[in-house]
């Protein structure tokens, strides 16, 4: 079946420092691919999303881009705020799955000033 | 921000009792879902509609049961809550267009402990 793993967190940075968060799928077929955000106490945001092969998306000067050969959507952003602290999830909506959703199990950012 | 609350948003309870979440919606969404979050897990569905009386059962649902007798109104419930059923719920909401389902909507959550 579709499955999506992420790299482990925490991940601890420093302001102003480079992010890239690891994503990788399994599916059959042609799914979307997104990246959700979630801020303490609050519900997930969706923070970009990416329908075919080699499309990027992009959003608050984060990045992914789809790649169907590595099947791989990281999450890059070049300079991480204090800001960007959360909890980041990537997930896919296979194709023919009725708008459902799989979600990794996140990866918690931490950037400290 | 789209238009969804959870109630409660809060709430414990005994092994046993029966429980029911409540999620509302304002946009007119044809779908909505119901997701639980536990640390190492992401969030898995745990049942979702896409019509009113039109349910259909997600990875996780087991000892859950859903209701939707109108558009805004999408209620989980918990039979006879177990321990591990500890958990925060989410609902989420989406439409389609085009012929493709656009982007989903979660609402606040909703914290649940069983004791």
């Amino acid at each position: 079946g579709n499955s999506v793993t992420q790299m482990e967190g925490p991940v601890t940075l420093s302001e102003e420092a480079f992010l890239t968060i690891n994503c990788t799928y399994t599916a059959t077929g042609y799914p979307s691919l997104f990246w959700y955000v979630q801020y303490p106490g609050e519900g997930l945001q969706l923070l970009l999303k990416a329908t075919k092969a080699d499309d990027k998306g992009s959003n608050k000067g984060f990045e992914a881009t789809y790649r169907k050969e590595t099947t791989s959507f990281h999450l890059e952003k070049g300079s991480v705020q204090v800001s960007d602290s959360a909890v980041y999830f990537c997930a896919l909506r296979g194709y023919n799955q009725g708008g459902k959703l799989i979600f990794g199990q996140g990866t918690e950012l931490s950037v400290k000033p | 921000d789209a238009g969804i609350t959870q109630s409660p948003r809060h709430k414990v309870t005994e092994t046993g009792t029966p429980v029911t979440l409540r999620c509302h919606q304002t946009e007119n969404h044809r779908y909505m879902y119901w997701y639980r979050q536990d640390p190492g897990h992401g969030l898995r569905l745990i049942h979702y509609s896409y019509g009113v009386k039109d349910t259909d059962k997600g990875e996780v649902s087991d000892g859950y049961s859903v209701s939707r007798s109108k558009t805004e109104d999408f209620l989980l419930t918990l039979e006879s809550a177990t321990s591990s059923q500890t958990s925060v719920y989410f609902c989420a909401i989406s439409d389609s267009s085009g012929g493709s389902y656009n982007e989903q909507f979660f609402g606040p959550g909703t914290r649940l402990t069983v004791l």
